[in-house]
């Protein structure tokens, strides 16, 4: 089982819609829980980063965490062409000072 | 505040040469993360260090690979006898702390091997 699991997609919504993307975890332990953003051949940039159950909002992006079920969420609101790239999930674990990343999500904004 | 600075941004080696990648960290952090990216794949993690201390190094290949973060100058992350597996581009991230909030990336080194 991989450490952090992410549907590679590609994720395809039409420009206004909501994108929801999905991330599971494997270690229970884990404390810590961020969405990076990738665009093709550039540096993961960090868009959120949550730390206790529930929703976290900031502008058009929404991170949830659900902690029992070892889930987290980026939903992304009035999606835009420009919102267009591969999507990290990252998390660290109890005993592990980095960050594991998931293999990521591709999406993709339909103007 | 100049960022991660990481060089060169591309680097091309034949095989069996010797790959030097930099990183320059965020004024004011002191920890470092080595991460290698294959095409179509995500994140994988090499080794975290802290200056003259490498704390996890659990990424590593156990051979041709090592890494230093003096206490003068950049980290190192230093690939012996490069071979055609080896070409990826290779990402450095600081953080201040132990990363709670997260890690700032470098513009990363492609490394093709010829």
């Amino acid at each position: 089982q991989k450490e952090v699991e992410q549907n590679s997609g590609p994720l395809s919504v039409p420009e206004g819609a909501i994108a929801s993307l999905n991330c599971t975890y494997s270690d229970r332990g884990s404390q810590s829980f961020f969405w990076y953003r990738q665009y093709s051949g550039k540096s993961p940039e960090l868009i959120m980063s949550i730390y206790s159950n529930g929703d976290k909002e900031d502008g058009r992006f929404t991170a949830q965490l659900n902690k029992a079920s070892q889930y987290v969420s980026l939903l992304i609101r009035d999606s835009q062409p420009s919102d267009s790239a591969t999507y990290l999930c990252a998390v660290t674990g109890a005993g592990r000072r980095a960050l594991t990343f998931g293999s990521g999500t591709r999406l993709q904004v339909q103007p | 505040n100049a960022g991660v600075m990481q060089n060169p941004r591309h680097l091309v080696r034949r095989r069996g040469q010797e790959a030097r990648l930099r990183c320059s960290p965020m004024k004011g952090h002191s920890h470092v993360y080595w991460y290698r990216q294959l095409p179509e794949e995500g994140l994988k993690f090499m080794v975290y260090l802290q200056k003259e201390n490498i704390i996890d190094e659990s990424g590593m290949p156990k051979e041709r690979f090592s890494a230093e973060f003096p206490k003068e100058g950049p980290s190192i992350l230093r690939i012996q006898q490069v071979v055609r597996g080896d070409s990826a581009a290779y990402f450095c991230a600081s953080s201040p702390g132990q990363g709670r909030d997260g890690y700032t990336f470098g513009s990363g080194t492609r490394l093709t091997v010829v």
